[in-house]
């Protein structure tokens, strides 16, 4: 199984909702990756996760919480989101050993903010 | 042909040429560049990558040649199809341990493949 899954795929919240978005491997991946990807822009690194503890939070406002449950599970929590904060928004994986640093990604779940 | 300004750049190819897809990295100090695709509703796709001590990785249909001089990243996809159709993007990572799965991607190059 080399595929990273991501629920739901399309989300509308509004700026008052609290909501979750769930991200799922079982490759056995030691390393799990939040990203935020605008129309048009590359995807932008959000949090980092290493043997599911936080190693990289790319300075994400608090409204946005990680959270990694166990080594296969990793959740981003939303709350009092704004609408710019519309995006898609993918989940990577990767193996935590060296030499490779590919990055596993999900079909990624769509946001819209209202 | 290609363009490059304020939009992504794009290249447009008929099927069966050459295309070549460049990208200039940022920080002398990455020491790994992979090439992602990423189709219309997916996310992106490994194609390839390549450490710093190299400076020319084949795979299947693909080259990705890397110049560190002048931090050039190049992506060559041979006989191009139009299921190649999609934006590409180079990312690199910093060296160093505390940055261990940090890819920073580029701007990315929209590739569009005529029958």
């Amino acid at each position: 199984d080399t595929e990273v899954t991501q629920t739901p795929k399309h989300l509308v919240m509004g700026m008052t909702n609290k909501k979750s978005l769930k991200c799922e491997q079982h490759m056995g991946h030691r390393a799990m990756y939040w990203y935020k990807q605008k129309a048009k822009k590359p995807p932008e690194l959000m949090f980092v996760y290493s043997y599911e503890k936080l190693s990289i939070n790319e300075s994400v406002p608090s409204r946005f919480s990680p959270e990694c449950p166990n080594s296969s599970l990793l959740n981003l929590h939303l709350h009092a989101l704004q609408p710019e904060d519309s995006a898609l928004y993918l989940c990577a994986s990767s193996q935590r050993t060296v030499p490779s640093y590919e990055q596993y990604f999900g079909p990624g779940t769509r946001l819209t903010v209202t | 042909g290609e363009s490059v300004g304020l939009h992504l750049p794009t290249l447009s190819v008929q099927e069966g040429d050459n295309s070549i897809i460049n990208c200039a990295y940022s920080n002398s100090a990455s020491d790994y560049f992979i090439w992602y695709k990423q189709e219309s509703g997916k996310g992106p796709q490994f194609i390839i990558d390549i450490r710093s001590n190299m400076d020319k990785r084949q795979g299947q249909r693909v080259t990705v040649l890397l110049n560190k001089t002048v931090k050039h990243l190049s992506l060559q996809i041979a006989a191009t199809q139009p299921g190649d159709s999609a934006v590409y993007f180079c990312a690199e990572k910093l060296a160093g341990g505390t940055s261990y799965g940090k890819l920073t991607f580029g701007q990315g190059t929209i590739l569009t493949v005529h029958p």
